[in-house]
């Protein structure tokens, strides 16, 4: 299947642990994001990689450190985990952000909960 | 900055009945609009696209429109059916790396 995956899919972890939440995606993209969805069903962008490169950084503290060992892969992981960091968390790919109109696809999602 | 608002937050109809999505955005400088399906702990479908140069877009019972000079997206659905019961957002791409902005959400209900 060509697709956007993300594993795990369920994490449940303990406030000051380390974890990574992997994602790859199959579909030939150059661009990958990572969104945060709120408990308010909100998204937002955190990161956006283009060919392993670093474009967008939306103010996310450095607990938060993507990971983009090649153009299909991009990991988060994140030190020192919150209360508040407890979210779904959505990777998406597209074809490439120099072209401005690409459509994103999203996998499906990491819901991320810290006791 | 861009801020994207949908309304209503949340609809219920009866199954068969039209219905219309609606979608605002601040800043009418954007290179696409995009509306997605939620379903319940799952993830995000992309429904339809629309470039900022286009006016609507249509697949299946869905049609979307876009009106970038007033800030404006409706989604339209013919005929829904309970399937069709899910959370609809909406989100415009600007000129800053990509990244999408999005609305919180329309949660359908449709009853059979």
């Amino acid at each position: 299947d060509t697709a956007v995956s993300q594993t795990p899919k369920y994490l449940v972890t303990q406030m000051g642990n380390d974890k990574s939440i992997k994602c790859e995606q199959n579909l030939g993209h150059d661009t990958m994001y990572w969104y945060k969805q709120d408990s308010k069903k909100f998204l937002k962008i955190m990161f956006s990689y283009n060919n392993k490169e670093l474009i967008i950084n939306e103010t996310v503290p450095n607990r938060f450190s993507p990971k983009s060992p090649d153009k299909a892969h991009l990991n988060l992981h994140i030190n020192s985990l919150e209360l508040g960091d407890s979210a779904v968390y959505f990777c998406a790919s597209s074809r490439s952000e120099r072209g401005l109109a690409e459509e994103q696809f999203f996998g499906p999602g990491t819901r991320l909960t810290v006791l | 900055k861009q801020e994207v608002t949908q309304i209503p937050a949340a609809l219920s109809v009866p199954e068969g009945e039209n219905l219309v999505l609606n979608c605002s955005f601040t800043d009418s400088a954007i290179y696409n609009l995009q509306w997605f399906r939620q379903d319940p702990g799952k993830g995000l479908t992309s429904l339809l696209l629309i470039q900022s140069s286009q006016r609507e877009q249509t697949s299946g019972r869905l049609n979307a429109s876009l009106d970038k000079s007033s800030g404006r997206s409706t989604l339209y659905i013919a005929a829904s059916q309970p399937g069709d019961s899910a959370t609809y957002l909406c989100a415009v791409k600007g000129n800053q790396g990509g990244k999408l902005i999005f609305g919180q959400g329309t949660e359908l209900s449709v009853k059979p």
